[in-house]
C-alpha cells in the first residue's frame, strides 16, 4: 500500500515569506508527526497529532510555526516570516495508535525547505 | 532530559567486514531503543527496536543490536557489511508515556569495495 507522503518534495522561498507543507498520512493511521532535521542533525521532534487535535506541540521552536489536521489525516506545516535557519528537511510520520502497544512510526521522504 | 549520543561521525567500512555503530543515551526510566537507516532521497527506515526482554534484538537486513543497561548503550551490528548497507544510521529513544522519539546525529557509513 501507499506509505507516507509529503509535498512538495523541494521549496525555495525568500526570508519572510509564508510557506506550507503538507503531509498525507498511511491511511488508516490516526497518530501524525512532525520532525525537522537540519543539515548534519538528527530529526528534532516538533508536534504530534493524535486524531483532529495536538497531543504534544512542545516542539514547535516559536510562533511562527503551527500545524493543522482538520479531518484527522492529512496535516499542514505551516511556517510563518521565514527565517534562513529555518532551512532544513520537515519530515512527516504517522501511526496506528493503538492503546498499551508501542505504534511504529513510518517517515515519509521530507520536504526539503530552504530560505534565500 | 532524555539524549541519545552517537559518537561516530562518519566510519569506513570494507565490503565484508563488519561493522559496530555506537550508541549512548541518557534516560530516566527503561527506555524503548530504536535504530533507523536512512538513504540519499529515502525516508527513515526502522531496522530494529527494543522494548524489553531478551537484550540481544535481530532486525532487518543482516542487524542486531545489544542493549547494555550497566552502558547505558544500544550498540548497533552486522557481521558482514555489505556495499548497499552505505547510509545514515540513527539512534532514537523513545518513552512508554508517548510516541515521540528523540534522536541522536547519525553516524554516516560508507562502504568501500
Amino acid at each position: 500500500g501507499a506509505g507516507v507522503s509529503q509535498t512538495p518534495s523541494n521549496k525555495v522561498t525568500e526570508k519572510g515569506k509564508y510557506v506550507e507543507l503538507r503531509c498525507d498520512p498511511i491511511s488508516g493511521h490516526t497518530a501524525l508527526y512532525w520532525y525537522r532535521q537540519s543539515l548534519g542533525q538528527g530529526p528534532e521532534f516538533l508536534i504530534y497529532f493524535q486524531g483532529t487535535g495536538a497531543a504534544d506541540d512542545s516542539g514547535l521552536p516559536n510562533d511562527r510555526f503551527f500545524a493543522v489536521r482538520p479531518e484527522g489525516s492529512v496535516s499542514t506545516l505551516k511556517i510563518q516570516r521565514t527565517e534562513r535557519g529555518d532551512s532544513a528537511v520537515y519530515l512527516c510520520a504517522s501511526s496506528l495508535a493503538l492503546t498499551g502497544a508501542y505504534n511504529e512510526q513510518f517517515f515519509g521522504p521530507g520536504t526539503r525547505l530552504t530560505v534565500l | 532530559a532524555q539524549s541519545v549520543t552517537q559518537p561516530d561521525i562518519h566510519i569506513t567500512v570494507s565490503e565484508g567486514a563488519s561493522l559496530e555503530l555506537r550508541c549512548n543515551y541518557s534516560y530516566g526510566a527503561t527506555p524503548y531503543l530504536f535504530w533507523y537507516v536512512q538513504s540519499p532521497g529515502q525516508g527513515l527506515q526502522l531496522l530494529l527496536k527494543y522494548f524489553s526482554g531478551d537484550t540481544l534484538v535481530q532486525g532487518i537486513k543482516g542487524f542486531e543490536a545489544e542493549f547494555k543497561r550497566s552502558q547505558s548503550s544500544f550498540n548497533l551490528r552486522k557481521p558482514s557489511v555489505h556495499w548497499s548497507d552505505a547510509a545514515e544510521y540513527f539512534c532514537a529513544v523513545g518513552s512508554r508515556n508517548t510516541d515521540k522519539l528523540i534522536f541522536g546525529t547519525g553516524t554516516r557509513l560508507q562502504v568501500f569495495p
